[in-house]
């Protein structure tokens, strides 16, 4: 099985830069997504990591470890529209199928 | 295409009642996912196809619940008997075989209400 922990929630101001964190274990890694859930709505992918190191996209970045098992997701210049829900989910063991951690609530605040 | 339309958005049914939930993804793509979602948690997956195969299903999954892909195309996920437990969120998504990521799209969900 997978084992996702992500903290259950985090609050940061406007303007400033936010690190939420995601560790996992399982067999047979084969890619880690962040998506991003807005209260009542779907989830939205925001990044993709299948080898070590930092992806860049806008104001939204994200790292993998393979060897930690371990992603985080860098929020830059954070707006008031960034409070919302972030999901870590990993692909292993051959599978197609993400599975997904209980998720990071993010609270922006002026 | 607009993405993946889930229908219904809203579901209210009494314990005991059938439901049915229709799953319409983005036309292209093989795979298509239903997860589970309550509140304060992630999406729990529940069963996958590619194309009209149902290829892995989760053994949390109830044998209350069917879901099926006749023709490759749109899904449908049926409950049976439902339970005040059965109350959540349920999400489609789908995904293309075609390129590197294969990240998932997801519907708006059908949110079930079970009174």
């Amino acid at each position: 099985g997978q084992n996702i922990d992500q903290p259950t929630e985090m609050t940061a101001t406007e303007g400033a830069i936010v690190q939420i964190n995601c560790t996992y274990q399982t067999s047979g890694f084969n890619g880690l997504f962040w998506y991003q859930q807005h209260a009542g709505e779907a989830p939205t992918f925001l990044s993709y990591n299948v080898l070590d190191g930092l992806e860049e996209k806008g104001r939204f970045s994200s790292f993998l470890s393979r060897s930690k098992g371990y992603s985080y997701l860098l929020l830059k210049e954070l707006q008031m529209k960034d409070s919302a829900s972030y999901l870590c989910a990993v692909k292993s063991g051959g599978s197609y199928i993400p599975t997904f951690g209980r998720g990071t609530s993010l609270i922006v605040h002026p | 295409d607009t993405g993946v339309s889930q229908d219904p958005r809203h579901k209210i049914t009494k314990r005991g009642q059938n439901v049915t939930f229709r799953c319409d993804p983005i036309s292209e793509h093989n795979r298509l996912y239903w997860y589970r979602q309550t509140l304060g948690q992630g999406p729990e997956f529940l069963t996958y196809f590619q194309n009209e195969a149902q290829l892995e299903k989760s053994r949390l999954l109830s044998d209350r619940f069917s879901a099926e892909r006749p023709k490759g195309s749109f899904s449908t996920l049926e409950i049976q008997r439902t339970e005040q437990g059965d109350s959540a969120m349920y999400l489609c998504a789908s995904s293309s075989i075609v390129g590197p990521n294969t990240e998932a799209f997801f519907g708006q969900g059908t949110r079930l209400t079970v009174v």
